[in-house]
């Protein structure tokens, strides 16, 4: 099993320009959540979805931040336009849902952006 | 409402000392619990769960949680740190959707 996958690895980006991560879940599974986990804030719940709908997105910064999920094995993270605040390391995790299965999320290797 | 509380935000041993990591929860349900482990640079990985089988629960590389309710707590222990168990370290729970709550971590050092 090849696990969640994630690209770019790392994104260096300036001030202003649109960046858009992408994530690949583990192949049957029905959840997907971003994260982002900075030394500041610590890690993050940005967006999560059930069945490729989102559900709850209440973690997602502001306009500029938007998320999809066109199939159950792809997904995107888009920040446009980018800030030098958007800086971190975003993470993507899938999980299959619900009590039966415990809530047991997997984590890709992460995205390290930095904007500059 | 879920919430977990990390005791400790640093924790420093010896190589071959055992490994104390504390976490505290508090949920509404019956909870889901796990730990994760986040390397320098890496994703994080499932240590282990608790899921209401058996209280004490065995995860990989000799760690090893206690579920005990009446205490609401969830440590994590090892006997003998490694050098390679150099790592922050996330007490989790989850109450009945599929969000998981996280604590603030715990950064473990091992000294030689």
């Amino acid at each position: 099993d090849a696990g969640v996958i994630q690209s770019p690895r790392h994104e260096v980006t300036e001030m202003g320009q649109e960046v858009t991560l992408r994530c690949k879940p583990i192949s049957g599974h029905n959840s997907l959540f971003w994260y982002r986990q900075t030394m500041m804030r610590g890690l993050e719940l940005l967006i999560y979805f059930n069945n490729n709908v989102p559900i709850d997105d209440s973690g997602m910064p502001e306009d500029r931040f938007s998320a999809k999920m066109p199939n159950a094995s792809f997904s995107t993270l888009k920040i446009q336009p980018s800030e030098p605040r958007d800086s971190a390391v975003y993470f993507c995790a899938s999980s299959l849902s619900g009590r039966a299965f415990s809530y047991e999320q997997y984590f890709g290797p992460g995205t390290r952006l930095t904007v500059t | 409402a879920q919430s977990v509380t990390q005791l400790d935000s640093h924790v420093s041993v010896s190589e071959g000392t055992p490994v104390l990591l504390r976490c505290n929860y508090s949920s509404s349900y019956s909870p889901s619990l796990f730990w994760y482990v986040q390397h320098p640079n890496k994703g994080l990985q499932l240590l282990l769960k608790y899921t209401s089988a058996a209280t004490l629960v065995k995860g990989i590389n000799g760690f090893e949680a206690e579920f005990k309710k009446s205490e609401t707590s969830f440590h994590l222990t090892k006997p003998s740190a490694h050098m390679s168990d150099a790592a922050e370290y996330f007490c989790v729970v989850s109450g009945n959707t599929d969000k998981l709550i996280f604590g603030t971590g715990t950064r473990l050092q091992v000294f030689p």
